[in-house]
């Protein structure tokens, strides 16, 4: 079945650029949505925003200004680029498949932002 | 941001039935079917549970049922057991924000 990784720095110093790379295994990228979701230590989910294979998005109006998600279909991964971070964007971090249901999620990833 | 609210805990005996209710408006979960729900055991992802309002993923146990009335979701869990206790998200299309998660519900099985 499809498996999601997230990859990428657990650490990023307050107004830096924060990167993360999502690989999909065991599927094709091709035909799917794949979205950014992430949840504050301790607090509850939010979505960050979608690509379609293709490369079109759709991002949360809270975060559209800072965020960039795309897509190498090549090597089957989407990525997440999050800049001008803050102590408030520190969150675990999660990909996972569709746009509206997210099913299955990969793992997560803890990002700190701290200098 | 908007989000959609939840009532913080609810608890069950082991074959009881519960109850999370998940209360939107009419931007989001009132105008729309693409209401899902998400188990989400301590330190681990959320797992996807229910999608479009009442629909069950395959493997998911049918002790598990959503449904919708005006602006408010709700998911249900019969037969309580052990392993239901976690937390429980609902989700939703919004018009105003795409998509919106609730405040979250913990669920203790006593």
């Amino acid at each position: 079945q499809v498996q999601l990784q997230e990859s990428g720095p657990g650490l990023v110093k307050p107004s830096e650029t924060l990167s993360l790379t999502c690989s999909v295994s065991g599927g094709s990228i091709s035909n799917y949505y794949w979205s950014w979701l992430r949840q504050p230590p301790g607090k509850g989910l939010e979505w960050i925003g979608y690509i379609y294979y293709s490369g079109s998005t759709n991002y949360n109006p809270s975060l559209k200004s800072r965020v960039t998600i795309s897509v190498d279909t090549s090597k089957n991964q989407f990525s997440l680029k999050l800049n001008s971070v803050t102590a408030a964007d520190t969150a675990v971090y999660y990909c996972a498949r569709g746009a509206g249901w997210y099913d299955p999620w990969g793992q997560g990833t803890l990002v700190t932002v701290s200098s | 941001q908007s989000v959609l609210t939840q009532p913080a805990s609810v608890s069950g005996s082991p074959g009881q039935s519960i109850t999370i209710s998940c209360t939107g408006t009419s931007s989001d979960v009132g105008a729309y079917n693409y209401v899902s729900w998400y188990q989400q055991h301590p330190g681990k992802a959320p797992k996807l549970m229910i999608y479009d309002v009442n629909n069950r993923p395959s493997g998911v146990s049918n002790r598990f049922s959503g449904s919708k009335s005006g602006t408010t979701a709700s998911l249900t869990i019969s037969g309580l057991q052990a392993e239901d206790e976690a937390d429980y998200y609902c989700n939703s299309y919004s018009s105003s924000t795409s998509y919106v998660f609730g405040t979250g519900t913990r669920v203790t099985v006593l």
